[in-house]
């Protein structure tokens, strides 16, 4: 089956440092990818659509500068939030599609819990 | 809010009982999707349908949809301890081709 790997699954970073988090199709070729944040208890809030080769899309809210994404391959886009601060702390998780259309079903990487301290 | 509502937030029943969690949606859709998420970890796919179809089976799982309402149902039939997990409907909107999840059902199997 299609698999997504993550990495890292957990991070503690100091307030203003950047982490980045990459995001990994192993054995599909992934040319868009999604990246969620997750607040316990609570439902997955779209971020951005990264599109390989292209910008990412950012939702409404999302500050572009502060959450960058880069999808350079085919199989690998990464994640990186600048100068975090502790409200950053949430759980991020990044998801592929296997095929271009739009029933084909997301595959999901494990999340990375970030906290900032 | 384009997310989806699911009722109820949480669900109790014991092991050998069906389960039954609700989506409602706003807007029109091309299909929906049902996650699986175990505490602190990604989410799996399970089934999606198609706005076209109705009904749809996997194994112990039964989703119906009614576009007409707006509305979809998870059923997990026979529930064991290992179904325990939150499960998230996703609505797929072809106009802006993302994908929007509910808010989710936390459902415990009781042994």
């Amino acid at each position: 089956g299609a698999v997504v790997s993550q990495h890292p699954s957990r991070v503690i970073c100091k307030s203003g440092t950047s982490v980045k988090i990459e995001c990994r199709s192993l054995d599909f070729q992934a040319t868009t990818m999604f990246w969620y944040r997750q607040f316990p208890k609570q439902s997955l809030m779209l971020m951005a659509t990264s599109n390989e080769g292209s910008k990412a899309t950012y939702e409404q809210g999302v500050e572009k500068d502060k959450f960058l994404i880069n999808h350079a391959s085919l199989t690998l886009s990464t994640l990186t939030v600048t100068s975090a601060h502790p409200e950053d702390s949430s759980f991020y998780i990044c998801s592929a599609r296997t095929g271009i259309s739009y029933n084909s079903p997301l595959h999901f990487g494990n999340g990375t819990r970030l906290t900032v301290t | 809010s384009q997310q989806g509502e699911e009722d109820p937030q949480a669900l109790s029943i014991q092991e050998g009982e069906n389960a039954t969690m609700n989506c409602s949606y706003k807007t029109s859709i091309n299909n929906l999707q049902w996650y699986r998420q175990n505490s602190g970890r990604g989410l799996v796919h399970l089934i999606l349908i198609r706005s076209n179809e109705r009904e749809k089976h996997s194994g112990r799982l039964r989703v119906t949809l009614d576009t007409s309402k707006k509305s979809s149902s998870l059923l997990i039939t026979a529930s064991r301890a290992a179904d325990t997990a939150s499960y998230f409907c996703a609505m797929y909107m072809n106009r802006d081709d993302k994908i929007i999840f509910g808010k989710g059902t936390r459902l415990h199997i009781l042994p």
